[in-house]
């Protein structure tokens, strides 16, 4: 069955520095990808996805992520955070099936301190 | 502002009893999803409806039933409610339901409380 890890449940960084999200993914075939964020007491909002080609994709907000089929890893990045980026991150794995279904991680919440 | 509405924003009930939360998509969009949010389970995905018909279905419970209709708005009805419901309950809309993906735009939510 798919399922989609998280490693870090929070993590801290000074504003300014950059950040890595981590994310590991378990699905058969090459899966849809995608990072959300939810800022606190809102809804989900998409950063970026995946489907194929180009393995470094470009989001919102300054995000990027990188595919690596060996590693079954989809990474989140950003060069520099800034305050407004303090929220919860949920990778996700979407699977069609006559519609589609995402299956979410259980999250990583980003501090950022100045 | 997704587009997507949710109401009520609060809801707090009792053990045993049933509440219904009401969903509109975004203008144009034909899909609907409903998720639940808890501290136990994180974010589940829970049903899909395209233009009325079931599209997809997760780890929804038995006591939990959905629908959309004719105008495209969608109902989440849970029954029998018991402690572990207490949640935040999602609804996100995209214009198409099928295979392909269409980006989803999630509503601000429902928060259920079971006392």
């Amino acid at each position: 069955a798919q399922s989609v890890t998280q490693p870090d449940i929070h993590i801290t960084v000074s504003e300014g520095a950059s950040l890595e999200l981590r994310c590991n993914y378990s699905y058969g075939a090459t899966p849809y990808l995608f990072w959300y964020v939810q800022s606190p007491g809102q809804g989900l909002q998409l950063l970026l996805k995946y489907f194929s080609g180009d393995t470094l994709v470009q989001g919102i907000k300054g995000f990027e992520a990188e595919f690596k089929r060996s590693q079954s890893s989809f990474n989140l990045r950003k060069p520099s955070v800034h305050w407004s980026d303090a929220a919860e991150y949920f990778c996700a794995v979407g699977e069609s099936t006559g519609g589609f279904k995402t299956i979410f991680g259980a999250g990583t919440r980003l501090f950022v301190k100045a | 502002d997704s587009g997507v509405t949710q109401t009520p924003k609060h809801l707090i009930t009792a053990t045993g009893q049933r509440v219904t939360l009401r969903c509109s998509p975004r203008s144009g969009d034909l899909s609907v999803y409903w998720y639940q949010q808890s501290l136990d389970q994180g974010l589940q995905f829970l049903i899909q409806y395209y233009n009325g018909e079931e599209r997809a279905k997760g780890n929804i419970l038995e006591r939990f039933s959905a629908q959309q209709f004719p105008d495209l708005h969608s109902e989440l009805n849970l029954s029998s409610l018991e402690l572990g419901d207490s949640a935040l309950y999602f609804c996100a809309s995209s214009t198409t339901g099928g295979n392909l993906y269409n980006e989803q735009f999630f509503g601000p939510g429902t928060r259920l409380t079971v006392l």
